[in-house]
C-alpha cells in the first residue's frame, strides 16, 4: 500500500539553483495538492490540481511551478531557489477536491533547505 | 484567510494522564478534520465533524464540534506515548476551501 510517494526525502540547495520535487499516488485520485510546512504556521497550500490537465494557484504559490503530468503524478519545480523557500513540503491527494469532508492522504514529506 | 488558532502550542504529560487541545476561530465552519502528524511523517486523518455541538469517540479519542461551528476540542483519555504528535486542525469554509491550524504538539512520556 504505497498511497502516496514523495522523492526526494531531503534536499539541500544554494541560493539560485533549480530542482522539482516528485510526487506519485497509486490511489486513483482525481486531486492532487502541494503544501508547505513552516513552524508556528501550519500548513499552506502551494498549487492544487483538481483534476488532470488542471492546476490552480493556492496560498503561497510564488516561486514555484507545477505540472500535473498524468493522473497518477504531480511535481512541483523550484526555478531559483531562495532561502525562503526552506521548509518541509508536504504532496496530497484526496478523491475529488474542495469536496464536503474530501479526506486527504499526504505523502511522508521533503526537507529541502536552501543556503 | 480565516484567522485560526490552536492552543495550547505545546504540551508535555505523563502516561494516563489526560488532555485537551483546542481549535478556534471567529469564523463558522461547514465541517472541520482534526489529523495526526507523526515525526518524519504526512498528518494523517483523525475524524471529520460536520454538525455544530457534534461529539465524535475514537478510542480514547473525543472530538468535539462546538455548537456554533466555530470551534472544536480534542479530548484524550488516559494518555499514552502512541499518543505523541502534532494535531492538527482542518477546517473547511463554506466555499470548501480547506485551511491547516499551525498545530499542538503533543508529548507523552512513560
Amino acid at each position: 500500500n504505497a498511497g502516496v510517494t514523495q522523492t526526494p526525502k531531503f534536499q539541500v540547495l544554494k541560493t539560485g539553483q533549480s530542482m522539482t520535487l516528485q510526487c506519485a499516488q497509486d490511489m486513483n485520485h482525481n486531486s492532487m495538492y502541494w503544501y508547505r510546512q513552516d513552524p508556528g504556521m501550519g500548513l499552506r497550500l502551494i498549487y492544487y490540481s483538481a483534476s488532470e490537465g488542471t492546476t490552480d494557484k493556492g496560498e503561497v504559490p510564488n516561486g514555484y511551478n507545477v505540472s500535473r503530468l498524468n493522473k497518477r503524478e504531480f511535481s512541483l519545480r523550484l526555478e531559483s531557489a531562495a532561502p525562503s523557500q526552506t521548509s518541509v513540503y508536504f504532496c496530497a491527494s484526496s478523491e475529488w477536491s474542495r469536496a464536503a469532508n474530501e479526506k486527504l492522504f499526504f505523502g511522508s514529506g521533503t526537507q529541502l533547505s536552501v543556503l | 484567510t480565516q484567522l485560526l488558532e490552536q492552543s495550547p502550542q505545546f504540551l508535555s504529560i505523563q502516561e494516563g494522564e489526560n488532555l485537551t487541545v483546542y481549535c478556534n476561530s471567529s469564523s463558522v465552519f461547514s465541517s472541520l478534520q482534526w489529523y495526526r502528524q507523526e515525526p518524519g511523517e504526512g498528518p494523517v486523518l483523525l475524524v471529520t465533524v460536520v454538525t455544530g455541538g457534534e461529539v465524535k469517540k475514537l478510542k480514547r479519542l473525543t472530538f468535539q464540534f462546538g455548537d456554533a461551528r466555530k470551534d472544536s476540542s480534542l479530548h484524550i483519555t488516559a494518555a499514552q506515548p502512541g499518543d505523541t504528535g502534532l494535531y492538527l486542525c482542518a477546517p473547511t469554509d463554506s466555499w470548501g476551501k480547506l485551511q491547516f491550524g499551525a498545530g499542538t504538539q503533543v508529548v507523552v512520556t512513560p
